[in-house]
């Protein structure tokens, strides 16, 4: 069975960097087959996709957060990370990382962490 | 971008009666359509995917159905572990996925 992990820090202060990385267990990313994505839930509201890695480094990402998103990959050591530039108190979020066959649902999710944007 | 609609946003229903969660698309997602399980303070639960097929684990009494703009979920007999908030997902348009608002199922 899959698992995924976030981490990071709970706490960024605004116009800073958000860093996020998910830790996988259970299947190695570099098998392919799957995409991984992070998504997003701001307090009280729906859930947001933010951008999704492949194995190989391919990736693509919601128009709205494009200018301000970075994904990568580790393969060698089966996570895959978020930034997210120039954060607002509107960044304040629960963050997902998530996993999904291409052209498909998303099937396995994180626990998410919680990210305060704060002065 | 595809919005996805969900109605009502809360739905109140007695244990052991139906739960029919409607969730409407702003073009054809064709059966490109899943739906989600979230509880408080846990991360989304995969219940349905492709409109109508269960999730590994999901109990029988979830169905879905639909096509095209329209989609239902609906819960046969409400068990108290039920009572949750319901997200309906397009991936028609992938990897652009968006979701509904989502309808809270309260207990009547």
């Amino acid at each position: 069975q899959v698992q995924l992990q976030e981490s990071g820090p709970g706490l960024v202060r605004p116009s800073q960097t958000l860093s996020l990385t998910c830790s996988v267990s259970g299947a190695p990313i570099s098998r392919g087959g799957f995409y991984w994505s992070w998504v997003r839930q701001r307090p009280g509201k729906g859930l947001e996709w933010i951008a999704y890695i492949y194995y190989s480094g391919n990736t693509d990402s919601n128009p709205s957060l494009q200018s301000r998103v970075f994904v990568s990959v580790d393969t060698s050591r089966n996570q895959f990370s978020l930034n997210l530039t120039s954060v607002t108190a509107a960044d304040t979020a629960v963050y997902y990382c998530a996993r999904g066959p291409p052209y498909r649902e998303l099937d396995f999710w994180g626990q998410g962490t919680l990210v305060t944007v704060s002065s | 971008e595809i919005v996805m609609t969900q109605s009502p946003a809360t739905l109140s229903v007695s244990p052991g009666d139906r739960a029919t969660l409607s969730c409407r698309a702003s073009q054809t997602v064709s059966t490109n359509l899943a739906w989600y399980q979230q509880k408080l303070g846990q991360p989304p639960r995969l219940l349905i995917y492709a409109t109508s097929a269960r999730a590994t684990g999901v109990p029988v009494r979830f169905s879905g159905a639909g096509s095209g703009t329209e989609f239902t979920l609906t819960i046969s007999s409400l068990q108290s572990e039920d009572f949750a908030v319901y997200y309906c997902q397009q991936y028609h348009k992938w990897p652009q996925y968006t979701f509904g608002q989502g309808t809270r199922l309260e207990i009547k």
